[in-house]
C-alpha cells in the first residue's frame, strides 16, 4: 500500500524557517518524482515544486524561489521541502505528492499545515 | 504560465442527474490534463490523467474528453459520495498549473 506522511508543518513567524518531510513507502520511492502541492485556507490547489528521480531536475513555482528548496534522499524514502523567509501569504496546508510512469499525481499525503503569522 | 479556467463555479445537481465540467486552457495542452476530487478535510484524489484516462479504481460513471484547450469532466449518473469539489491540472509545461475548481453541490 502506497503510503505518505507528511510531517514538519506549525506555526512560524513570518521571515522564519520550517522544514517539511514526507516519508513514502509501499512503492519503490527512487524511481518516481515527487512534488509538494499547496492549499491555502478555503483555496484551491497550487504546485509549489517538482524534483525528478535525478536530483537535477528541479522545477519551483516563482513565488518560492530562491526562498524554497526542495530535496529528496532516497535511501531514505524521504522528500523534503526546506522553507526560508516565509511570509503570510505561504499559509497553507501542504501535501506531498507521487507522480506515476507518466507524471501524474497519483498518491497524496494528507498534507501539514504550515501557519505563517506573528 | 498556463491558465486554466474552470466553469461553472458551482453546480448544483441532484443524485442520478448527469454532471458536465469544463476546463478550458490559455494555450494548448494537447493531452496533458488530469481531472482530480476533493472531498472536504480530504486530500485530492486522481481521478481522470491524459484527458480521457480513468486513474486505478475510479468507478465508470466518471469520463474525460477533449484535448488542445477545451476539456470535459462527466459523471453520467451522481451518487452521494461525487459531491465534492473538482480540479484540472495541466502538465504540458511548467510551472504545472491547477484550475479554480468547481464545486459540485447537491440541489
Amino acid at each position: 500500500e502506497v503510503q505518505l506522511v507528511e510531517s514538519g508543518g506549525g506555526l512560524v513567524q513570518p521571515g522564519g524557517s520550517l522544514r517539511l518531510s514526507c516519508a513514502a513507502s509501499g512503492f519503490t520511492f527512487s524511481n518516481c518524482a515527487m512534488t509538494w502541492v499547496r492549499q491555502a485556507p478555503g483555496k484551491g490547489l497550487e504546485w509549489v515544486s517538482s524534483i525528478g528521480t535525478g536530483v537535477t531536475n528541479i522545477y519551483y513555482t516563482d513565488s518560492v524561489k530562491g526562498r524554497f528548496t526542495i530535496s529528496r534522499d532516497n535511501s531514505k524514502n524521504t522528500l523534503s521541502l526546506q522553507m526560508n523567509n516565509l511570509r503570510a501569504d505561504d499559509t497553507a496546508i501542504y501535501y506531498c505528492t507521487k507522480g506515476d510512469s507518466n507524471y501524474w499525481y497519483d498518491y497524496w499525503g494528507q498534507g501539514t499545515l504550515v501557519t505563517v503569522s506573528s | 504560465e498556463i491558465v486554466l479556467t474552470q466553469s461553472p463555479a458551482t453546480l448544483s445537481l441532484s443524485p442520478g442527474e448527469r454532471a458536465t465540467l469544463s476546463c478550458r486552457a490559455s494555450q494548448s495542452v494537447s493531452s496533458f490534463l488530469a481531472w482530480y476530487q476533493q472531498q472536504p478535510g480530504q486530500a485530492p484524489r486522481l481521478l481522470i490523467y491524459g484527458a480521457s484516462n480513468r486513474a486505478t479504481g475510479i468507478p465508470a460513471r466518471f469520463s474525460g474528453s477533449g484535448s488542445g484547450t477545451d476539456f470535459t469532466l462527466t459523471i453520467s449518473s451522481l451518487e452521494p459520495e461525487d459531491f465534492a469539489v473538482y480540479y484540472c491540472q495541466q502538465r504540458s509545461n511548467w510551472p504545472r498549473t491547477f484550475g479554480q475548481g468547481t464545486k459540485l453541490e447537491i440541489k
